[in-house]
């Protein structure tokens, strides 16, 4: 199973980013975002298509329909830049897309 | 607060196995939730490499083709990786990771800090 993430999103600070992950009849599984800021471990910021773990801003929403599920980051900051990966599960194993760079102008 | 450490040599040579243990504080191993193992080559993406529950029962990346071990150590609140007949494409920096249920499947809510390996002569 194959997950199709853009290699960059650029947005300016203030505005909103959307970030796809597009996957055969990706809709009907479970996806789980992560972002990965330079030199640090993965960090759980969307879970279940939608939800978000506690302590992640409520800027952070995700959802998911037919082919692509979207990471959205609302009201953009500096500190947003970062790598962001999909994560699904077929038969039994995991997949991550191959990850989005986010720069924030 | 669930904490993960892995450990292990930072260097192995090519065609040798690589060894890695991730320490678990702040919960069990024994707890109902898989332990997993993900690796991330330099400049590169996220890759998962397989899991393990807490009655030894694991599942891996088919793209391994059966070189890559995970085992569990409830004494120790640890669980370990063995990946055999490594080559430089391997060299990566290697998690492990927390698995919690979601809706439908898991999801990894806790990370270690990762550990580069190296395989190099």
């Amino acid at each position: 199973y194959v997950l199709t993430q853009p290699p960059s999103v650029s947005v300016a600070p203030g505005k909103t980013a959307r970030i796809t992950c597009g996957g055969n009849n990706i809709g009907g599984k479970s996806v789980h975002w992560y972002q990965q800021r330079p030199g640090q471990a993965p960090i759980l910021v969307v879970y279940d298509d939608s939800d978000r773990p506690s302590g992640i801003p409520e800027r952070f929403s995700g959802s998911n329909s037919g082919n692509t599920a979207t990471l959205t980051i609302s009201r953009v900051e500096a500190g947003d830049e970062a790598d962001y990966y999909c994560q699904v599960w077929d038969s039994s194993t995991s997949v991550f897309g191959g990850g989005t760079k986010l720069n924030v102008l | 607060q669930v904490q993960l450490q892995e450990s292990g040599p930072g260097l192995v040579k090519p065609s040798g196995t690589l060894s890695l243990t991730c320490a678990v504080s702040g919960g069990s191993v024994n707890s109902d939730n898989w332990w997993t193992w993900v690796r991330q080559p330099p400049g590169k993406g996220l890759e998962w490499i397989g899991e393990i529950y807490n009655s030894g029962n694991t599942n891996y990346n088919p793209s391994l083709r059966g070189r890559a071990t995970i085992s569990l150590d409830k004494s120790k609140n640890q669980f370990s990786l063995k990946i055999s007949s490594v080559t430089a494409a391997e060299t990566a920096m290697y998690y492990c990771a927390r698995s919690v249920r979601g809706q439908l499947d898991d999801h990894f809510d806790h990370w270690g800090q990762g550990t580069l390996v190296t395989v190099s002569s």
